[in-house]
């Protein structure tokens, strides 16, 4: 089956600076890839997702990257405000037809003003 | 529209108690899957159903079950409850079997004692 490892697993930023979270996976079939949010005691909120047949997406201050061939993707944060302190988990979805995520461990970050 | 929602939002049991969680997707959309989420494994993924069927299952053991009614609501039940089952159950909907984006309700927190 499918096994995404997520780096860091937390992640220290001054306000304003940039923050990059990597992911890797392991099934080569995998062709969704979604980036969710969680703050403390809160629903995972899905920020930016891309898929395979696309090299990159960028939403305001977030961009997603993706490597097929090395089988990475990357989240991008610029200009980090502290209301993005959060943990933020990868995923990856297999070319199965089935809503099935397989979830990073997560990534905690904090913003500091 | 209205977002995914999950009954009860607290739950306390006793071992070798069983449970019944309630899901209610989003108008529309006919996929639910479930998650457990924990501080040591993360999300991980339970089963999902479409159009009544389960159409994928993850690495539980049989005491976890569930089953989707005609009108996509999702119940999961947990048999004989094991301390270790403490978690927060999650479940998202997305709109059909494709890899579409799925949306978390607030998910249910089970504590067993």
């Amino acid at each position: 089956g499918e096994n995404v490892e997520q780096h860091p697993s937390t992640l220290s930023v001054q306000e304003g600076d940039s923050a990059v979270i990597k992911c890797t996976y392991s099934d080569s079939a995998s062709n969704y890839f979604p980036w969710y949010k969680q703050e403390l005691g809160k629903r995972p909120q899905l920020i930016i997702d891309i898929r395979s047949n696309v090299g990159e997406k960028k939403d305001q201050r977030i961009a997603v990257t993706l490597n097929k061939t090395a089988k990475h993707f990357s989240l991008h944060i610029t200009e980090t405000q502290p209301e993005d302190s959060a943990v933020y988990f990868c995923a990856a979805t297999p070319n199965s037809g089935y809503s099935t995520l397989t979830f990073g461990k997560g990534t905690m970050l904090l913003v500091s003003p | 529209k209205a977002g995914v929602t999950q009954t009860p939002r607290y739950l306390i049991k006793t071992r070798g108690q069983q449970v019944t969680l309630s899901c209610s997707p989003i108008s529309g959309h006919r996929s639910v899957s479930w998650y457990q989420q924990t501080p040591g494994q993360g999300l991980q993924f339970l089963f999902e159903y479409f159009s009544e069927t389960q159409r994928n299952k993850g690495n539980f053991p049989g005491r976890f079950s569930g089953r989707q009614f005609s009108n996509s609501r999702s119940e999961m039940n947990v048999s004989t409850l094991e301390l270790g089952d403490s978690a927060l159950y999650l479940c998202a909907s997305s709109r059909s079997g494709e890899p579409y984006e799925q949306y978390f309700g607030p998910g249910t927190r089970l504590t067993v004692t």
